[in-house]
């Protein structure tokens, strides 16, 4: 079982450019989060999919779009890369949103560098 | 708002000291608390879980206790290892309509344990 998978590890990317970030998970889980972080902020929530079908905004979703066409995938896409935007980010997933016996399960990340 | 406030580093300790790292949290409601660990070039995993008032969450030899009236959930261990290196992050969940599942993460901090 592979848990989570992103692609790709990392990136180096021109300011302006189009870029799609993926995340899959075969744990089959309901629940699914993207988190950039950055050095002394810890990390922090872009968007967020409670269910396949199903999107909403984090604390930091400006810049960023996702969609969740199946449970599985997760894709989130920077439609025009800014300087700001370089970090590493981290995909997760859990069984439930939520409730004493949810826990997140985290991938590996991706290092994105815009230039 | 939720928050989590944490002890800021980094930390460095002699093999077989103990640790602690503080870690205080206002939420509305009754928030679940973890921490995680990332270890060099990794994504977070898990590391221990509380889930209501006077709980304690163990793992590997690290503690924490759910401290309702003083707000915290601080991490503790008898004897830390070089193996323990690693950056240790508190985090918080209240699951009630819009954040429901949700992690709410503090800054981080970065443990070096030297032999």
């Amino acid at each position: 079982i592979a848990g989570i998978t992103q692609a790709p590890t990392s990136q180096i990317l021109a300011a302006g450019r189009r870029m799609t970030l993926r995340c899959t998970q075969d744990m089959r889980h309901n629940a699914m989060y993207w988190y950039r972080q950055d050095l002394g902020l810890g990390l922090r929530l872009i968007h967020y999919s409670n269910t396949a079908g199903t999107t909403g905004k984090g604390e930091v979703p400006d810049g960023y779009s996702v969609s969740r066409a199946n449970t599985d995938d997760f894709p989130l896409t920077l439609a025009s890369a800014v300087p700001s935007q370089t970090s590493v980010y981290f995909c997760a997933s859990s069984r439930l949103a939520g409730g004493s016996t949810d826990t997140q399960y985290f991938g590996p990340g991706t290092r994105l560098t815009v230039l | 708002g939720d928050s989590v406030t944490q002890m800021e580093g980094p930390v460095t300790l002699s093999e077989e000291a103990f640790l602690t790292i503080n870690c205080t949290y206002t939420a509305t409601g009754y928030p679940s608390l973890f921490w995680y660990v990332q270890y060099p070039g990794e994504g977070l995993q898990l590391l221990l879980k509380a889930t209501k008032a006077d709980d304690k969450g163990s793992n590997k030899g690290f503690e924490a206790t759910y401290r309702k009236e003083t707000t915290s959930f601080h991490l503790e261990k008898g004897s830390v290892q070089v193996s323990d290196s690693a950056v240790y992050f508190c985090a918080l969940r209240v699951d009630r309509g819009s954040t429901l599942g949700r992690l709410y993460f503090g800054r981080g901090t970065q443990l070096t344990v030297w032999p």
